[in-house]
């Protein structure tokens, strides 16, 4: 069972366009992380948001947490072909089998 | 670099065996973490060490086992192995053991049953 459903699935644009990624979930996490994964590298994380309607920004990266704690987005300002990569929002809780939840991923492609 | 090291990088084995991957989490953190990444499951967290205790169980097979030695390194061991547990695995390491600490991922090893 996926319990958060990121959407695109697939993403390419041309540099300098913006673009929001999603994190969808029915369920609710206490805390919120961005990773970004290169191929045959262990993924690197972006943010962590822990707060209902929590928004922090990195540089051109700005990340939004849901009021509710279920959802969360990622929007890029000015894509560059530096920001390809695969995109994955990680659920946590405090406990149990899904204690850690991966999102289904972004593959995000930025032409030059 | 994240400070995280596993090896080995690329494991190749046969079905029925018994393989064993290592991890040695970066300095001062206490708290290691398994995952499996396969193109058709994603992502999935296996289990989590906190200072030699297990903390948290995810979707991890029975024939999987793992363990968090004194010296904080951890080993993942894998048995009876089938053509479906090919994948990478990761290992991750954090200083806490909650939901909320950062996890820092090395840079995985690639097991491929034949």
């Amino acid at each position: 069972t996926q319990l958060l459903e990121q959407s695109p699935q697939f993403l390419s644009i041309q540099e300098g366009e913006n673009l929001t990624v999603y994190c969808n979930s029915s369920s609710v996490f206490s805390s919120l992380q961005w990773y970004r994964q290169e191929p045959g590298e262990g993924p690197v994380l972006l943010v962590t948001v822990v707060t209902g309607g929590e928004v922090k920004k990195l540089k051109r990266l700005t990340f939004q947490f849901g009021d509710a704690r279920k959802d969360s987005s990622l929007h890029i300002t000015a894509a560059q072909p530096g920001d390809t990569g695969l995109y994955l929002c990680a659920g946590g809780r405090d406990s149990g089998t899904y204690k850690y939840i991966f999102g289904t991923g972004t593959r995000l492609k930025v032409l030059a | 670099d994240s400070g995280v090291t596993q090896t080995p990088k690329h494991l190749i084995t046969a079905t029925g065996q018994r393989v064993t991957l290592r991890c040695s989490p970066r300095s001062g953190d206490l708290s290691v973490y398994w995952y499996q990444q396969s193109l058709d499951q994603g992502l999935q967290f296996l289990i989590q060490y906190y200072n030699g205790e297990e903390r948290a169980k995810g979707n991890i097979l029975e024939r999987f086992s793992a363990q968090q030695f004194p010296d904080l390194h951890s080993e993942l061991n894998l048995s009876s192995l089938e053509l479906g547990d090919s994948a990478l695995y990761f290992c991750a390491s954090s200083v806490g053991w909650g939901y909320s600490y950062e996890q820092y991922f090395g840079p995985g090893t690639r097991l491929t049953v034949t």
